[in-house]
């Protein structure tokens, strides 16, 4: 069964600095990789997704996320923080687990992004 | 448009009461989620519709029913619930299940108090 973990359930940064979220999996096939976005009392809006075509995915609002499969590793990054980007911010995967569940989202316990003027 | 519509935004129920929430889509999406989601966690999933037939339920409790009456609507009534269901209800939706590389979309949710 895949599982993903996140490194850290809050992050804190200041505006203007490298925003690093770190995501790791666990999974028996090669992964389907997602990271969402939730903004207070709203619902999730999809970031960006790894598919296999490229090991470096770009996605909305200036975020990017590098697979490294010698590290089981998706971690999502931004060169440089807005005040806007305070979230908080899950790292999901999908893929073969078996059964009727192979298309199942399987989401980390999520990181808080606080972001400092 | 990648939109995924929920009513009501709020509702508040007491254990007694009968509602309903509602969940739209019209991307063509034929794969159709119930998540609930409780604070500070992440969602956990309910039900899966593929098709408008029921693929997956979780175990979940019998007083949360779904049902897809067609491939654009979902619905989830709710029958003597208890406080601790109270929750942000989400709904999603996917081009296709079972396809794993298929990305969901997601409402808004109905922030649900239940007294």
């Amino acid at each position: 069964a895949q599982s993903v973990t996140q490194l850290g359930s809050h992050v804190s940064v200041s505006e203007g600095a490298l925003v690093l979220l770190r995501c790791n999996y666990s999974s028996s096939v090669p992964p389907y990789l997602f990271w969402y976005v939730q903004y207070p009392n709203q619902g999730l809006q999809l970031l960006l997704k790894y598919t296999s075509a490229a090991t470096l995915v770009k996605g909305i609002n200036g975020f990017e996320a590098e697979f490294k499969k010698s590290e089981t590793s998706f971690h999502l990054t931004k060169p440089s923080a807005h005040m806007s980007d305070a979230a908080e911010y899950f790292c999901a995967v999908t893929g073969n687990a078996g059964g009727t569940s192979y298309g199942k989202l399987t989401f980390g316990q999520g990181t808080i992004l606080t972001v400092h003027p | 448009d990648t939109e995924v519509t929920q009513t009501p935004k709020h509702l508040v129920m007491g254990m007694t009461n009968k509602k309903s929430l509602k969940c739209e889509q019209h991307m063509g999406h034929r794969a159709m989620y119930w998540y609930k989601q409780k604070a500070k966690k992440p969602p956990e999933l309910m039900f899966v519709y593929s098709y408008e037939k029921l693929s997956i339920n979780e175990s979940v409790p019998s007083r949360f029913s779904p049902e897809c009456p067609n491939s654009s609507l979902l619905n989830l009534h709710l029958h003597a619930l208890q406080p601790e269901d109270s929750a942000l209800y989400l709904c999603a939706s996917s081009q296709d299940y079972g396809f794993y590389s298929y990305e969901q979309y997601f409402g808004p949710g109905t922030r649900l108090t239940v007294t």
